[in-house]
């Protein structure tokens, strides 16, 4: 068990468009849920933190009118990147952390890549 | 604040052989978790391994083991019998426990070639 789609797996769109990601737990409840970004050949930057039911936490210089995060149940993230521009082209991965078990543990979704033109 | 340091930006390993790959970490806290992810060239994390702090013996996983030395601070990962779908990004990851809290801790990670 502990499987995490996301949606879509790539996706190409124009300049100014808005943009939604949905992660998803498959076959465990999440209470908390993470997205990232990640640039070629680096680590994984944490973007922020998403806990169902309640805002989102955003890391330090991550704007959250930029990058829109709702958690609305326990099995369901999405991430809105509205007005897309192309410095926004990346790599996003969500990850999910069960709520019961061994909570320490992120399970990864196998990412979406964005490409703003 | 906690780092993680992968000091080889890249290694290679002949198929069927063995590598080690290093991970040192910087806490002033005792209880925590480690982790070892491996992401292929299709890039989806996939874990490898875990490791508890207070937990003396080593963590192993089929042909993936560590050396975790708390003293030390490190947090090697040693795969046995390389094959090449072993080719991937490693990274190595810490959290404070209990680890229903806080984030994880990323290192920059270690490419590792698997050569036929």
């Amino acid at each position: 068990g502990a499987v995490v789609s996301q949606h879509p797996s790539w996706v190409i769109c124009k300049s100014g468009t808005s943009v939604k990601i949905e992660c998803r737990s498959l076959d465990f409840q999440a209470t908390t849920m993470f997205w990232y970004r990640q640039f070629p050949k680096q680590s994984l930057m944490l973007m922020a933190t998403s806990n169902e039911g309640s805002k989102a936490t955003y890391e330090q210089g991550v704007e959250k009118d930029k990058f829109l995060i709702n958690h609305a149940s326990l099995t369901l993230s999405t991430l809105t990147v509205t007005s897309a521009h192309p410095e926004d082209s990346s790599f996003y991965i969500c990850s999910a952390r069960r709520s019961g078990g061994q909570k320490e543990t992120q399970y990864f979704g196998p990412g979406t890549r964005l490409l703003v033109l | 604040a906690q780092t993680v340091t992968q000091s080889q930006p890249e290694m290679s390993v002949q198929e069927a052989e063995t590598v080690t790959l290093s991970c040192t970490y910087d806490t002033s806290e005792s209880n925590y978790y480690l982790f070892w992810y491996k992401q292929p060239p299709s890039r989806q994390m996939i874990l490898v391994i875990r490791q508890e702090a207070y937990k003396q013996q080593n963590a192993t996983e089929n042909r993936f083991s560590v050396n975790f030395q708390k003293a030390a601070k490190s947090f090697s990962l040693k795969i046995s019998d390389s094959q090449l779908g072993d080719t991937a990004m490693y990274f190595c990851a810490f959290i404070l426990a209990p680890g229903s809290q806080g984030n994880l801790i990323f290192g920059k990670g270690t490419k590792l070639s698997v050569k036929p």
